[in-house]
């Protein structure tokens, strides 16, 4: 059973525009850790953002803001202001025991100027 | 931020030869690290976990005979595609762990192309 869902493949916005990317996970875990990750072209894999299950604050970080809601097992990831340069493919991952991480699908994210 | 490296980047081979690819933590002591494998336009889909010292932990469905994993010491974890063949052609993505801390930090990727 796939333990994190991302809906959404592809998502293509105009630069300036917000992006909201959805992440859906299940797990039985009481302690677990939820992240995003961003993937360019390039290849790797850059750690964005990490939230464990008894922080249900939601933050801002720069562009970057998240949506973490234990009631709906969501995490969903915001970037505010779109740039070229957030084009990417995100990652959502959940960490449940020993520190494995299980991935969603991903979304491509293209931002065009 | 911890960085985390792998050599190669690329390597082309002949089938029925074996890789080696190493992941380097270069400025934290990774007491653990794990290799993933990825296939174009696909996710990341882990193969092994690795703790120092001991014997690699592998998922199911990875032959352990054909992927050799050693993770010798806190800063330095190969793996080594043993006999490649084109199916094994893929991106093999490394991270480590530090001890105490939940974030995996990934290296760049090394991407195998077996003829």
């Amino acid at each position: 059973a796939q333990k994190v869902t991302q809906a959404q493949t592809e998502i293509s916005v105009v630069e300036k525009e917000d992006v909201t990317l959805d992440c859906v996970y299940e797990t039985r875990d009481t302690t677990y850790y939820l992240f995003w990750y961003k993937q360019p072209p390039s290849g790797e894999l850059v750690f964005l953002i990490r939230r464990n299950s008894f922080d249900e604050q939601n933050e801002i970080s720069g562009r970057y803001s998240w949506n973490f809601q234990k009631s709906t097992s969501s995490f969903n990831f915001t970037i505010t202001a779109s740039q070229v340069v957030d084009s990417a493919v995100y990652f959502c991952a959940l960490s449940e025991a020993w520190y494995k991480l299980s991935f969603g699908a991903g979304t491509t994210v293209t931002v065009r100027a | 931020g911890a960085v985390v490296s792998q050599h190669p980047s690329w390597v082309i081979c002949k089938s029925g030869t074996s890789v080696k690819i190493e992941c380097r933590s270069l400025d934290f002591q990774a007491t653990t690290m794990f290799w993933y494998r990825q296939f174009p336009k696909q996710s990341l889909m882990l193969m092994a976990t690795s703790n120092e010292g001991s014997k690699a932990t592998y998922e199911q469905g990875v032959e352990k005979d054909k992927f050799l994993i050693n993770h010798a010491s806190l800063t330095l974890s190969t793996l080594t595609v043993t006999s490649a063949h084109p199916e094994d052609s893929s991106f093999y993505i490394c991270s480590a762990r530090e001890l105490g801390r939940e974030t995996q930090y990934f290296g760049p990727g090394t991407r195998l192309l077996v003829l």
